[in-house]
């Protein structure tokens, strides 16, 4: 059962171009978005992090831009650059699950010179 | 900064040896997490615990058992391992609270012949 839903699998962006990753979620009952991001032969590590009581939050070249009615997310990287490179995973959580993580099934992005 | 060490990288076992992953980490987190992760599914929870011998069922329980004696280590097992448990397993710990931040170990790569 698939409860936040990821696309693309995989994307190419050219250097200087944006990076857009989508994830949609089901249970309403979630509170809290985290992005994480991966480089090969590392854990994923938390890039930044969204509550629905905002519908934008942006840390440098990342956003997330988050559409509540549609139960939608998103990762924003502007300007991206080839160490952007990673795998990126959208996940949702909600208050009293004890940290449990439900992770979206990740997007490759390679950025090309 | 937060270290989560996994007890190998690599790992090479026979179709039903007993299989030993061990997870440690060094911030005196209260929750630890065992995921496995696998192209196109993303990060898939199989066990968490939140406290010292405490530990609930994540999504994909079946075929493991984990055990944490020590609040600083949690360790994945095997029973009898199986070709289709061949992935790569990760583990996280987390201070808890909300929100909360989990911090991955490098991951170890299981191969079962």
């Amino acid at each position: 059962q698939q409860q936040v839903k990821q696309s693309p699998q995989s994307l190419i962006v050219q250097k200087g171009g944006i990076s857009i990753i989508n994830c949609a979620y089901e249970n309403t009952a979630f509170d809290y978005f985290p992005w994480y991001q991966q480089f090969p032969g590392k854990g994923p590590a938390l890039l930044i992090a969204i509550r629905p009581d905002v519908s934008e939050k942006k840390e440098g070249r990342f956003t997330i831009s988050f559409n509540k009615s549609a139960k939608q997310f998103s990762l924003h990287i502007m300007d991206s650059q080839p160490g952007d490179s990673a795998t990126y995973f959208c996940a949702a959580t909600y208050t009293g699950t004890a940290s449990k993580l439900t992770f979206g099934t990740g997007t490759r992005l390679q950025v090309t010179l | 900064d937060v270290k989560v060490t996994q007890s190998s990288r690599y790992l090479v076992k026979r179709t039903g040896e007993k299989v030993f992953l061990e997870c440690v980490q060094d911030m005196d987190h209260e929750n630890m997490f065992w995921y496995r992760q696998d192209p196109g599914l993303g990060l898939r929870l199989i066990y968490f615990s939140y406290d010292v011998k405490m530990k609930e069922k994540g999504d994909i329980p079946e075929g493991y058992s984990v055990s944490r004696e020590k609040k600083e280590r949690f360790s994945l097992i095997l029973e009898s391992a199986s070709t289709n448990q061949t992935s790569m397993y990760l583990c996280a710990s987390s201070f808890g609270g909300t929100p909360d931040t989990q911090y991955f170990g490098p991951g170890t790569r299981l191969t079962v012949l």
